[in-house]
Formats: structure tokens, C-alpha cells, sequence
């Protein structure tokens, strides 16, 4: 299953909403997690199951979709919030993230 | 607190083995089934293998099977990726992951690096 986000890179302003899309290649349910990644971090997990919010995540992060078209959305982008976000299939295997999507400050 | 730590990263020659670890602690490690995944430098998240906390299932992406060996001990709090046949594309931080069933991989290792390279 082939992952497809959208964009690839954006730039934002702090206060900005945020929406990332990630398109999967066929059906994949709710299978689908978010994660953020800063420089020389480990990627951490945000959304599971298309739109469950991970213990700990703010609640301007939020995620939606099922089937094949899935969003991530940032309601008021922070300074914290600048990274590179990916998508993830858990549908089945292999698994399979999305090329990832960079959000810098504008 | 949770803590996944990689080791046994460094230089390789094209051809070449090394064995990664991935030493777990703050949770039962005999309960849940862990990943590896890969990033080259400046690249994306690359899946590269699974298994299952009884060590029963294994799953390895197509680009490592047939080359790496996913396994784990238990009573150590362990998990390994036995690399052989190295190529230069294999080049990478590892990481390992501590899967949730299918709702994503929780924690995460800060990872290892490969090198690759004559």
C-alpha cells in the first residue's frame, strides 16, 4: 500500500492552521497514525487510528479521514510545531509511511 | 519511563554483517511485539522488519528480506537486527519501535547509525 502526502513542504506562520493530506493506494479503514520528527529526533507518535489523539499530544493536533483519503490538522500552529510529519498505514504489511511533509516557518 | 536503546551501529564495507541491539526497559518487553525502521540521511521513514512479542510471527519489507534476521530474547529485554550482505542503500539511522497493535508504533529509540561504504 503506497502512501501519498500532500504537500511535500509548506511554510506557515505561527497562529496558521495546518492541514496535511495523506491519500493511501487502496482501503486501508482507520489503520492510519500521524508522527512528528524534528532534527536528530526519534519520530513521535500523535494520531492512531486515523483521529485518536496519543496521551500527551496538545489538542490543536487533529486528525480525520477513513478509507483512503486521511487528514492531519494543526488548529494554531506553535513554534514547537515545526518538524516534518508523516503518515503511516497499519492496514497491513509491510507497513508503509508517507514521504513526509515539512513545515517551516514562513 | 520507557527506554529503547540501539547499539551496534558503525562502518561496514559493501558485503559486509553487523548485528544491531535494542536494549528495552520501564515495560514489559515479553509483551509486545517491536519494529525496526530505517532513515537514510535526508530521507523518509522506511518499515524494515517485525515480529511478535512470542517471536512467532515475522514480517520484513522486501527491500531487507532474505538479507536481515529480526529476533529478540526475552529474559534479556532485547531485540536484534542481524544485517548481512550490506549494501550501500542500506546506509541509515535504525530505529526500534515498540508496536500497539495497529495503532502505531509508541515508543520509539533515539537510533543507530549504518554506514555502508569501501
Amino acid at each position: 500500500i503506497q502512501l501519498t502526502q500532500s504537500p511535500s513542504s509548506l511554510s506557515a506562520s505561527v497562529g496558521d492552521r495546518v492541514t496535511i493530506t495523506c491519500r493511501a493506494s487502496q482501503g486501508i479503514s482507520s489503520y492510519l497514525a500521524w508522527y512528528q520528527q524534528k532534527p536528530g529526533k526519534a519520530p513521535k507518535l500523535l494520531i492512531y487510528a486515523a483521529s485518536t489523539l496519543q496521551s500527551g499530544v496538545p489538542s490543536r493536533f487533529s486528525g480525520s479521514g477513513s478509507g483512503t483519503d486521511f487528514t492531519l490538522t494543526i488548529s494554531s500552529l506553535q513554534p514547537e510545531d515545526f518538524a516534518t510529519y508523516y503518515c503511516q498505514q497499519l492496514n497491513s504489511y509491510p507497513r508503509t509511511f508517507g514521504q513526509g511533509t515539512k513545515v517551516e516557518i514562513k | 519511563e520507557v527506554q529503547l536503546v540501539e547499539s551496534g551501529g558503525g562502518l561496514v564495507q559493501p558485503g559486509g554483517s553487523l548485528r544491531l541491539s535494542c536494549a528495552a526497559s520501564g515495560f514489559t518487553f515479553s509483551s509486545y511485539s517491536m519494529n525496526w525502521v530505517r532513515q537514510a540521511p535526508g530521507k523518509g521513514l522506511e518499515w524494515v522488519s517485525y515480529i511478535s512479542s512470542s517471536s512467532s510471527t515475522i514480517y520484513y519489507a522486501d527491500s531487507v528480506k532474505g538479507r536481515f534476521t529480526i529476533s529478540r530474547d526475552n529474559a534479556k529485554n532485547s531485540l536484534y537486527l542481524q544485517m548481512n550482505s550490506l549494501r550501500d542503500e542500506d546506509t541509515a539511522v535504525y530505529h526500534c519501535a515498540r508496536n500497539v497493535g495497529s495503532y502505531g508504533f509508541d515508543y520509539w529509540g533515539q537510533g543507530t547509525l549504518v554506514t555502508v561504504s569501501s
